[in-house]
């Protein structure tokens, strides 16, 4: 059984441009949490979906980013327009009841 | 408005020791308590996890203690291993929602 899986594993993007993340859930599962992680600190929630819908996005910043989880495919976290701040780990997880497990991340440096 | 406080931020133990790092949450609504363990470069990983009707669990050589009414709740390594240094999460959760997580507590088993 497949873990959970996220690409790509490192990202590279200059000030401005926009990043899409990628990630596929466990299989069975339809809950999908995304999570970011900056240098040296704890997990921080940004987006809870289940399929075509967000459930909770408090945790995301109310400019330049977004999230989906399509009828099919893969879930995606994209960022617009992006700045040094936002580089860090952006982890996902899915569950199908209270367990979240996640994935390897993705590592995103603005440069 | 951190929710779950975590300590020590870091823990220095000798092989065969038990390192214990301790957790506390101020919302009751939270009713599943995770334990996680994260390698550099690694997504965390899911160690093991408490409900608060159970003031013990034991799975291997972790173990996690639940005091409900202090709001508090502890990791135990027993006979702790070099292999073990990593950086531990705790986290909190309410039904199918957002973890919160802790600061994390970087920890080093030297042999």
């Amino acid at each position: 059984n497949a873990g959970v899986m996220q690409n790509p594993r490192h990202l590279v993007r200059r000030r401005g441009q926009e990043a899409r993340l990628r990630c596929s859930p466990m299989k069975g599962h339809s809950h999908v949490y995304w999570y970011r992680q900056l240098p040296e600190e704890g997990l921080k929630f940004m987006v809870y979906l289940q399929k075509e819908n967000i459930i909770d996005e408090s945790g995301m910043p109310k400019e330049r980013f977004s999230a989906e989880f399509p009828k099919e495919g893969p879930s995606i976290l994209r960022i617009q327009q992006v700045v040094r701040g936002d580089s860090a780990a952006y982890f996902c997880a899915s569950s199908g009841q209270a367990e979240q497990y996640f994935g390897p991340g993705t590592r995103l440096t603005v440069t | 408005q951190q929710q779950v406080k975590q300590s020590p931020q870091s823990l220095i133990v000798q092989k065969g020791g038990i390192p214990i790092i301790n957790c506390a949450y101020e919302n009751t609504a939270f009713d599943y308590f995770p334990w996680y363990q994260q390698f550099p470069g690694k997504g965390p990983a899911l160690l093991i996890a408490i409900r608060p009707d159970v003031s013990e669990k034991k799975e291997g050589r972790f173990t996690i203690s639940f005091n409900k009414s202090a709001k508090q709740f502890s990791l135990h390594i027993m006979d702790s291993q070099p292999g073990d240094s990593a950086t531990y999460f705790c986290a909190a959760l309410q039904g199918a929602q957002k973890l919160v997580f802790g600061q994390g507590t970087r920890l080093t088993i030297n042999p």
